[in-house]
């Protein structure tokens, strides 16, 4: 079956401090989906990935970095965190040819910048 | 620009009674369209989609959605729904080429189920 986890599930980091959010996944997808959920805003895209060593900007990029080393690990990257990035992160796995465009999502990790 | 437009933002039903949740998309290209839905503290899953063909599809727990082209609707429908539908309800638009593609959502629905 398909899986995606994310570590932590809950993080709770200093304004100004360095914070990284891992996802794994072992479908073998190439894209990976990093989104981030805030009350009426649905879910918005941080930055994507089509393989490895690859990182494109979504739609919210700034004040955060991706990173691609493999096919099964994707991670976002605040380098300088501030509490309005506090909010619910998701990662996602999909692939055109074997999901047929669906996504699989992890479980979130709720990130409170203090 | 791709957009799509949930229009309630929160909806209240009785247990039994049929549902409509409504979406609607803006793309120039092909629209593949799905619904997802988020119990609380999970992330989301997979209740349909639709690629092509018969504009009525079907998904789990008895849900079907109707894609409309000529109105950019993908409304969500129940004929009769349970306390355990109680959720929050997201539809999405796949844009950009075959392997180079990524959702637009909506702000999401969130149905609560009342005995």
């Amino acid at each position: 079956e398909a899986a995606v986890t994310q570590s932590p599930r809950n993080k709770v980091a200093v304004t100004g401090g360095k914070v990284t959010l891992s996802c794994n996944q072992t479908n073998n997808h190439n894209n990976m989906y990093w989104y981030r959920q805030d009350t009426g805003h649905g879910l918005r895209l941080i930055h994507y990935s089509y393989g490895a060593g690859s990182t494109e900007k979504g739609d919210i990029p700034d004040g955060y970095k991706a990173s691609r080393p493999s096919q099964e690990n994707f991670s976002l990257i605040l380098e300088l965190a501030t509490p309005s990035q506090t909010s619910v992160y998701f990662c996602a796995s999909g692939d055109a040819g074997r999901s047929s465009y669906e996504q699989y999502f992890g479980p979130g990790t709720r990130l409170t910048v203090l | 620009a791709q957009s799509v437009t949930q229009p309630d933002a929160r909806v209240t039903v009785s247990e039994g009674a049929s549902l409509q949740l409504r979406c609607k998309y803006s793309y120039s290209g092909t629209p593949y369209l799905f619904w997802y839905v988020q119990y609380p503290r999970q992330g989301l899953q997979l209740l349909l989609k639709y690629y092509s063909g018969d504009p009525v599809v079907q998904g789990v727990n008895g849900f079907e959605a109707e894609f409309i082209k000529s109105n950019s609707s993908f409304h969500l429908r129940k004929a009769s729904v349970h306390w355990s539908d109680s959720a929050v309800y997201f539809c999405a638009v796949s844009v950009g080429s075959t392997g180079n593609y990524k959702y637009v959502f909506g702000a999401g629905t969130r149905l609560k189920v009342i005995a």
